[in-house]
């Protein structure tokens, strides 16, 4: 009930390209959902939260949630190589929070 | 600054040295919790607390021990490492319930 489901990637895109990453989750009482942004060796940023469902963008960041088929995504567009990194999908209920694994993108100048 | 600190960030040690990794937020929030990361396993939590003397179970307890003093404070304590408690660590406080956990910097720790 806990689990968060990514593909672990790697995902590579060229620079200035579409960034999809996506995320299943099995707990259909998760109220928040939010995407972090780790660097190798470092904290999670967090990108975007998404409580609702439909689409959600920040910049060059789309979130988007469905909570009928349990899935979330997150679009990054005109990609950067700064953007490489690990991608956490994380969904909470109340306090708690859960992570997937995490998909790794590569943005290749 | 808003900032939640971990102390030591690197640690390396031997089996059955009694250690503790320090966390300290400067926001006042009530919740703390700590985690730990392991390749391919993704971020795992420890402990958390609800509040000062409020600390409960999270999905990877066995092994270490923590406290709540303080509203500021949140240790994590391994009483006994093992080799299998190397992990790269991290303490993370929530301002209030649904929002997003502020993450410290990190404590990389191996046990030999």
């Amino acid at each position: 009930q806990k689990e968060v489901e990514q593909n672990s990637g790697p995902l590579s895109v060229p620079e200035g390209a579409i960034a999809s990453l996506n995320c299943t989750y099995s707990d259909r009482g998760s109220q928040s959902f939010f995407w972090y942004r780790q660097y190798s060796g470092k904290s999670p940023e967090l990108i975007m939260f998404i409580y609702s469902n439909g689409d959600k963008e920040d910049g060059r960041f789309t979130a988007q949630l469905n909570k009928a088929s349990q899935y979330v995504s997150l679009l990054i567009r005109d990609s950067q190589p700064s953007d490489s990194a690990t991608y956490l999908c994380t969904r909470g209920t109340g306090n708690q929070f859960y992570f997937g694994t995490g998909t790794s993108l590569t943005v290749i100048p | 600054e808003a900032q939640v600190t971990q102390n030591p960030r690197y640690l390396i040690t031997v089996t059955g040295k009694k250690l503790t990794v320090t966390c300290s937020q400067n926001m006042n929030h009530e919740y703390m919790s700590w985690y730990r990361q392991d390749p391919g396993l993704g971020l795992r939590q420890i402990y958390y607390s609800m509040n000062v003397e409020v600390t409960d179970k999270g999905d990877v307890p066995e092994g270490y021990k923590v406290s709540r003093k303080e509203k500021r404070n949140f240790p994590l304590i391994l009483e006994s490492p093992s080799p299998n408690q190397t992990s790269l660590y991290f303490c993370a406080s929530i301002p209030r319930e649904g929002v997003s956990p502020y993450f410290g910097p990190g404590t990389r720790l191996t046990v030999l």
